[in-house]
Formats: structure tokens, C-alpha cells, sequence
């Protein structure tokens, strides 16, 4: 099973909402990433996850949060967001020794209103 | 800090042609990863091929191949009696491993949108 799964597929939200996306894998990874892609644009990478702790913050606003509760599980929780967020959001996993590619989710395509 | 460049922003052939895809590097490490990923109209990315820096040998998979000139810092991507469903962003990724207690981060170029026709 090769499969990173991703809840909503889409999402609007407005500006004074919280919302939550959530990313699943049951591959045994322990390193989760979440990326956000804007149209046309390759993908940027806001956190990593690794052995269920944050180890990279790329500099992203504290309106995004990132949650890994179990090692299956990343979450990102949204509030207060800006139209300018509006984009696609990837989730991804990988092995941390071994073999490095990051397998991704479909993605959740966020608007903001 | 490395660099992934993409000089081919958009391409377009015939379907049954071979088509291939160019990408550069700039690393001045020794040990790194090169990825091709594909992106289709439905948003997921699959990883198409990858290669380890210290493999002489290029990575096959099926009807996709690598040309990887290490000197050169270039890494293309080769397609072979291209389909359809290869209609896709294709995008060049670079990692260095083992960056923070085994996580990665993979520097992307900014793809080549390719266009199979019937």
C-alpha cells in the first residue's frame, strides 16, 4: 500500500474560520511533510515531521498549525487566513533511512473567501 | 543552497514519439538524490523515476529513462513511445538526505508542462 489519503478534497473557508486538513498514511513512514502549491507553481514545503515531532518550519505564518498526533496522522489547522492562502495543499510521506522518496496525497484545494 | 533549473516550460509532441525533458543542478554536495515527478490534470503527484548520485548506471523504468551526467550537473528525462496519460507538469527534484533526524527536503525545479496530442 502505496497510499497517502487526504481530507476535504476541497475546502472554502472564510477569513474568521477554523478549519482543519487532514493527511493519513499506513505505510510505516516516519517523516510527514505538508506543501503548499500555488497554480502553474511547483510545490513549497512548509513543515516536516519526523518521528512525530516538528523538525523543519519553513518560516510560515502562525495562522497555519501543524498537529501529528500518532505517527499515521498529520493534521494542519487552519485560522484567520488570508485570499492569498487560497492554493493547493500536499501532504507527503517517506521512509527516514533507507529509500527517500516522498510519496504524496491528492491534495486539498483551499479557498479562502 | 541548491538549485533545480527547468529550462523547457512547456512541451508538446505526438503521441508514439519520444520526448525528453531537460533538467540542471547546482549542489556542491557529493552524496544527493534526483527525482522526476508527474503531476496530471487531477493534481496527485507520482513519483516517475529516481536516481542516486553515486550510481553510474542511469535509472529505467519502463519507457521512462534518465540521462544523469554527475559532471554536468544535469539530470534529463527521457520518454519512450509517449502516451496520453503522460499529459502532465513534470517537475525535477533534488534532496539531500538525512537533513534533520531522517527528514528530507526536496528542491523542485519549476516543471515542464507536456502535451501529448492525438
Amino acid at each position: 500500500d502505496t497510499e497517502v489519503t487526504q481530507t476535504p478534497k476541497h475546502l472554502v473557508m472564510g477569513m474568521t474560520n477554523k478549519k482543519s486538513l487532514k493527511c493519513e498514511q499506513h505505510m510505516g513512514h516516519r517523516a510527514m511533510y505538508w506543501y503548499k502549491q500555488k497554480a502553474k507553481k511547483p510545490p513549497e514545503l512548509m513543515f516536516v515531521y519526523s518521528y512525530e515531532k516538528l523538525s523543519i518550519n519553513e518560516s510560515v505564518p502562525s495562522r497555519f498549525s501543524p498537529e501529528c498526533p500518532n505517527s499515521s496522522l498529520l493534521n494542519l489547522h487552519l485560522h484567520a487566513l488570508q485570499p492569498e492562502d487560497s492554493a493547493l495543499y500536499l501532504c507527503a510521506s517517506s521512509q527516514t533511512v533507507g529509500s527517500y522518496e516522498q510519496y504524496f496525497g491528492p491534495g486539498t484545494r483551499l479557498t479562502v473567501t | 543552497a541548491q538549485t533545480v533549473t527547468q529550462s523547457q516550460p512547456e512541451m508538446s509532441v505526438q503521441e508514439a514519439e519520444t520526448v525528453t525533458l531537460s533538467c540542471t543542478y547546482d549542489t556542491s554536495e557529493s552524496n544527493y538524490y534526483l527525482f522526476w515527478y508527474k503531476q496530471p490534470p487531477s493534481r496527485q503527484m507520482i513519483l516517475v523515476i529516481r536516481q542516486e548520485a553515486y550510481k553510474q548506471q542511469n535509472a529505467t523504468e519502463n519507457r521512462f529513462s534518465v540521462n544523469f551526467q554527475k559532471a554536468a550537473k544535469s539530470f534529463s528525462l527521457k520518454i519512450s513511445d509517449s502516451q496520453l496519460g503522460d499529459t502532465a507538469m513534470y517537475f525535477c527534484a533534488f534532496m539531500k538526505p538525512y537533513i534533520i533526524q531522517g527528514a528530507q527536503k526536496l528542491v523542485f525545479g519549476q516543471g515542464t508542462r507536456l502535451t501529448i496530442n492525438p
